[in-house]
């Protein structure tokens, strides 16, 4: 079975700082990897995922993120948030064959202060 | 493209009552997937369809709950009757095989 951990639920950062919020999974097989974001009374976005390929995936928005497979993370980062960034962030993961469902996080909210 | 229609966003009702949750997904998607969120966990799946066809169903919590699809089209999530611990935010997601998913925006469920 696979599950992910999202060790901090809240995050507060000043604007213009960098951030970096925590993903870890286990899984024995292969999994492909993801963060989406949710603003206010919004549906879930993608922001970015691992597929394969090179480990440093970058996203929308200006985020990025580095699996590592032998520490079994995937952490986001940004290099410098704006106030439009709060919003909740989750990671997943999915099998790589057959139905595809994820598997989520509990969810980091991202809480970028003036 | 329209995108993943859900409604209502939000429902109130009491316990023992029934409620039907309505998912719209993008025209020629194949693939439909219900998940849920209860207050502070984890989003879960639920289940899966194709088409019409129930594909995965392991996470459908007990027999007071009911997903259909008619004609591969539009689906509904019917609880009955609701409990407490049914209260979340329930999203309805498509995909189009080969491709990635669409999320809508959630039913918010608040079981009193």
């Amino acid at each position: 079975a696979q599950s992910v951990t999202q060790l901090d639920s809240q995050v507060p950062v000043f604007e213009e700082a960098p951030v970096e919020l925590r993903c870890n999974y286990s899984s024995s097989v292969s999994v492909y990897l993801f963060w989406y974001v949710q603003y206010p009374n919004q549906g879930l976005q993608l922001l970015l995922k691992y597929l394969s390929g090179s480990t440093l995936v970058k996203g929308i928005n200006g985020f990025e993120a580095e699996f590592n497979k032998s520490q079994t993370s995937f952490h986001l980062r940004k290099p410098s948030v704006h106030i439009s960034d709060t919003a909740e962030y989750f990671c997943a993961v999915s099998l790589t064959s057959g139905t595809y469902k994820y598997i989520f996080g509990t969810g980091t909210r991202l809480k970028v202060l003036a | 493209e329209a995108g993943v229609t859900q409604f209502p966003s939000h429902s109130v009702i009491e316990k023992g009552q029934t409620v039907t949750l309505r998912c719209d997904p993008i025209s020629g998607h194949d693939n439909l997937y219900w998940y849920r969120r209860v207050m502070g966990k984890e989003i879960k799946f639920l289940l899966h369809f194709v088409k019409e066809s129930k594909q995965d169903e392991s996470g459908m919590p007990n027999n007071r709950f009911l997903a259909e699809r008619t004609g591969g089209t539009y689906s509904t999530l019917k609880v009955q009757p609701a409990e407490l611990e049914d209260s979340g935010v329930y999203f309805c997601a498509s995909r189009q095989t080969g491709y990635g998913y669409t999320f809508g925006s959630g039913t918010r469920l608040t079981v009193v």
